[in-house]
């Protein structure tokens, strides 16, 4: 079946603009997650949510990023005021409820000019 | 702070050799433990997953828990360059859902 869908693949913005980034997880996934991965930074954990709970925010790194999930399926995380430090791939993953195995989209390619 | 600890390498292995992967976990309570294989450019993969003391074994690779000493560990039996990657060690620790990851240890696989 299809795995966890992410668009756009590539985005390139200036600094101060807003951003948003999509995710589709597989279907029947009930948990989705959102990573960042920097470089020399490893993959940090962004924001979890699961199903109609409120989702887990404790990662985000700022109050410029939010994330909703619309209809329990596709999720989108925004940026907004994006600066040079916000570079970075910003990958989704998703999950079935109550099982830790997640499974990653392809990213999107973040670069904050 | 919860942390996963990996040697960051690069690791090199001749081909048909064993590559061995090695990672620490400071969280005691710690339940889930993954390994992704992330190739250049690409998203992680999953590949394997280990919930109990012991070994796991899937094909070529062989996960290794030893929730005592907070260790885990991948062997890789019959390495191929197609194995040449950098692998990341993922913990959960159960009532936070989300994975914290190791920064990755790059292996090469040379021909």
């Amino acid at each position: 079946g299809a795995g966890v869908s992410q668009s756009p693949s590539n985005k390139v913005t200036e600094k101060g603009k807003d951003v948003e980034l999509r995710c589709d997880p597989i279907s029947g996934h009930t948990a989705l997650y959102w990573y960042r991965q920097s470089l020399g930074q490893g993959l940090e954990f962004l924001i979890y949510f699961q199903g109609n709970s409120a989702p887990d925010k404790s990662g985000l790194p700022s109050d410029r990023f939010s994330a909703e999930r619309t209809g329990g399926s596709v999720s989108t995380l925004t940026i907004q005021r994006t600066q040079q430090e916000d570079s970075a791939v910003y990958l989704c993953a998703s999950s079935l409820a109550g099982v830790d195995e997640q499974f990653f989209g392809p990213g999107t390619r973040l670069t904050v000019l | 702070q919860k942390e996963v600890e990996q040697n960051s390498g690069p690791l090199s292995v001749p081909e048909g050799a064993i590559a061995s992967l090695n990672c620490t976990y400071s969280d005691r309570v710690s339940q889930s433990f993954f390994w992704y294989r992330q190739y250049s450019g690409k998203s992680p993969e999953l590949i394997m997953s280990i919930y109990s003391n012991g070994d796991k074994e899937d094909g070529r690779f062989t996960a290794q828990l030893n929730k005592a000493s907070q260790y885990v560990s991948l062997l890789i039996r019959d390495s191929q360059p197609s194995d040449s990657a950098t692998y990341l060690c993922a913990v959960n620790s159960g009532s936070a859902r989300q994975l914290t990851f190791g920064s990755g240890t790059q292996l090469t696989v040379l021909p």
